[in-house]
């Protein structure tokens, strides 16, 4: 199945810092979405972006739809420590999604 | 809370052997949603249904996997003569309807070890 790209791999930050990830593919999407994985759990949807160039927030979060529809980046702002698990993008097809490979965060108190 | 619940949670099982992963989808939700996530990577689309019908089964990696939803609720992954590749966490989403506009949420998965 078709994966897209994330980067970075793994983010080491300190408490308070912003960080950034992106996600980036071959393919065009008509939505993008950014969730969270926690260790044993289930991936939780954080952000959905619908239309090409949006730019939402969700809290400390922000999320862009690239205008190629081919990328899209989060931002998180003031990191704390429960920030803390993998992140993973996600592209819809027809009736599926294709899931990044996902950027792990560390966030040191 | 009444979220998307998978059992077993763990399953251990020898090569060759015949396993079923079931799936309890938030009630009232008429999509549910199959995937394959190995260590490291992230989830694989596997299998689709709406209602009852398998809408979309083109992420099954080959004819060893099979799933049902015989009265639209609960769903049930089977896969036969296992090998240690397939070891990974399978994990069930449902959504209230299908598309765009409808988030998927996910259970916690069920992690299957093939020996």
């Amino acid at each position: 199945g078709q994966q897209l790209n994330q980067s970075p791999q793994s983010m080491f930050i300190q408490e308070g810092e912003d960080v950034s990830m992106n996600c980036t593919s071959s393919s065009i999407f008509n939505t993008w979405l950014w969730y969270k994985q926690d260790p044993g759990e289930g991936p939780v949807l954080l952000i959905a972006l619908y239309k090409a160039g949006e730019l939402t927030s969700n809290g400390r979060l922000t999320a862009q739809f690239g205008i190629t529809r081919k990328d899209s980046f989060l931002n998180i702002s003031a990191s704390i420590p429960s920030d803390v698990g993998i992140y993973f993008c996600a592209g819809q097809g027809r009736n599926q999604f294709y899931f990044g490979t996902g950027t792990s965060l560390t966030v040191i108190p | 809370g009444a979220g998307v619940s998978q059992t077993p949670s763990n399953k251990v099982t020898e090569k060759g052997k015949y396993v079923e992963l079931r799936c309890d989808p938030i009630s009232g939700h008429t999509a549910l949603y199959w995937y394959r996530q190995s260590l490291g990577q992230g989830p694989e689309f596997l299998i689709y249904f709406q209602g009852t019908g398998a809408a979309d089964d083109s992420g099954l990696p080959n004819d060893r996997f099979f799933a049902v939803r015989p009265e639209g609720s609960v769903s049930t992954l089977k896969i036969q003569r296992t090998e240690r590749g397939d070891s990974a966490v399978y994990l069930c989403a449902s959504s209230e309807l299908a598309g765009v506009y409808n988030e998927q949420f996910f259970g916690p998965g069920t992690r299957l070890t093939v020996l």
